[in-house]
């Protein structure tokens, strides 16, 4: 079954760039059918989608975060990772790496178990 | 973007009832729907993906219905293990988009 693990600094200063990485384990990223994708939660409250990408390299953005997000993909790895520039305490958020199975229709089916990011001076 | 509003936000109930929770999405998107269960610091388990399809190891007392906007979760028999947070995911076009989440406490 497919794992997905995220990894990366869970404090990040003011203005700075948040970088996270997801291991996907159980299961190749170059499966075509499966986008792999971030989203967020921010504290108390609802979850928000980040945004995706394809191992080809084709990515989806949520026009909310469009200007401040890359996606990036490292195939060699299993892995692919998010940046997120310019961070506010705003961006405090407990971030997830999610599988999207687009090729059959299905949604966000395999998750990470998430990794609190803090943004603060 | 599709919103999607999860109706109630909360609600009370008792082990053995029968809850329903609701998801009305702002534009039809088929039965491109899924439902996820979060416990606190976990991340969400999907139950129910295409609206109506149960998750492979979800107890069947879950089901889903509904299909362009409207959509329920069910819970026939509430058990001690439900109680938790809820949320809908429209899976139809992007941005992905969630409901705002409903959650079930002990009454």
């Amino acid at each position: 079954q497919v794992q997905l693990q995220e990894s990366g600094p869970g404090l990040v200063k003011p203005s700075q760039t948040l970088s996270l990485t997801c291991t996907v384990s159980g299961g190749s990223i170059t499966t075509s059918g499966y986008y792999w994708s971030w989203i967020r939660q921010l504290p108390g409250k609802g979850l928000e989608w980040i945004g995706y990408i394809y191992y080809s390299g084709t990515t989806h953005y949520n026009p909310s975060l469009r200007s401040r997000v890359t996606i990036s993909v490292e195939r060699s790895k299993n892995q692919f990772s998010l940046k997120l520039s310019s961070v506010t305490a705003a961006d405090t958020a407990v971030y997830y790496c999610a599988r999207d199975d687009y090729g059959s229709g299905r949604g966000l089916d395999f998750w990470g178990q998430g990794t609190l990011v803090t943004v603060s001076s | 973007d599709i919103q999607m509003t999860q109706s109630p936000s909360s609600l009370s109930a008792s082990v053995g009832d029968r809850v329903t929770i609701t998801c009305r999405a702002s534009q039809g998107i088929r039965d491109d729907l899924g439902w996820y269960q979060q416990k606190p610091g976990k991340a969400p388990k999907r139950l129910i993906y295409a609206a109506s399809s149960l998750q492979s190891g979800v107890p069947s007392r879950f089901s889903g219905g509904g299909s362009g906007t409207e959509f329920t979760l069910t819970i026939s028999s509430l058990q001690p293990d439900d109680f938790a947070t809820y949320y809908c995911l429209q899976h139809n076009i992007y941005p992905r988009t969630f409901g705002q989440g409903t959650k079930v406490e002990i009454k």
